[in-house]
């Protein structure tokens, strides 16, 4: 799986679009772009994924560039409860009929919703 | 996607001995993994575990110390054998969504270790 690189941290004000960014230059022409969020003591949640067209969904918006190099997770209203830990992973898609190697976690994005 | 129970959700253990945390998933699934994720870090994983064959341990995890069984298509267990305080951490099972979501999590297990 490609390596991504995340910022350590994010604050964003209740109510703002929270944009996350993600670099994924090293991302091969069959790797997805996934996105999971863990909320402090619970398990990863998955949060959207896409390949190269804009993705969105009932909790975001995935913004992948032309090159595929990098993209940037969007939730258009942030709440308290969005208050997280991102982690932006690539994989090859789809369910692998039981091959599948799990996932490679990087150090994610810690956002923080200001109230 | 698949819903996981995962028990117990924490537990505090003596040292020298061992825990056995359980993973029920809701459906039948070929494939469940293991993963540690220590306190302030990032999840890593251990081991794949294939229903009817041996489980499959990442660098720097062993069989002797992370004994996994895998009985059946729905259930599985990871052991914490010999536990010393560097094993505490938040112990989460997973599957992979056949739907290609990725992966599902059970809430994990948050052991520390005295």
């Amino acid at each position: 799986d490609a390596k991504t690189t995340q910022p350590p941290s994010m604050d964003c004000a209740e109510g703002r679009a929270a944009n996350l960014p993600c670099n994924h230059s090293t991302i091969s022409g069959n790797e997805y772009v996934y996105w999971y969020r863990q909320i402090h003591s619970q398990g990863p949640q998955y949060i959207i994924h896409g390949l190269k067209n804009n993705e969105t969904n009932e909790m975001a918006s995935l913004i992948i560039t032309e090159d595929r190099k990098s993209s940037t997770l969007i939730l258009p209203h942030a709440t308290l409860r969005d208050t997280a830990v991102y982690y932006c992973i690539v994989r090859v898609y789809g369910y692998s009929g039981g091959g599948a190697d799990g996932l490679t976690f990087g150090k994610g994005t810690h956002l923080i919703i200001q109230p | 996607s698949a819903v996981i129970s995962q028990k117990p959700s924490r537990d505090i253990c003596q040292r020298g001995t061992s825990l056995t945390i359980q993973c029920q998933v809701d459906s039948q699934v070929t494939m469940m993994f293991w993963y540690r994720q220590q306190p302030g870090q990032s999840l890593t994983l251990i081991a794949t575990a294939n229903q009817g064959s041996e489980a499959t341990y990442e660098s720097g995890f062993v069989i002797d110390k992370f004994p996994i069984s895998r009985p059946n298509l729905t259930f599985s267990t990871l052991t914490v054998s010999n536990m010393s305080p560097e094993d505490s951490s938040i112990y989460l099972c997973s599957v992979e969504d056949e739907e290609g979501y990725g992966y599902t999590f059970g809430s994990g297990t948050r052991l520390t270790v005295v």
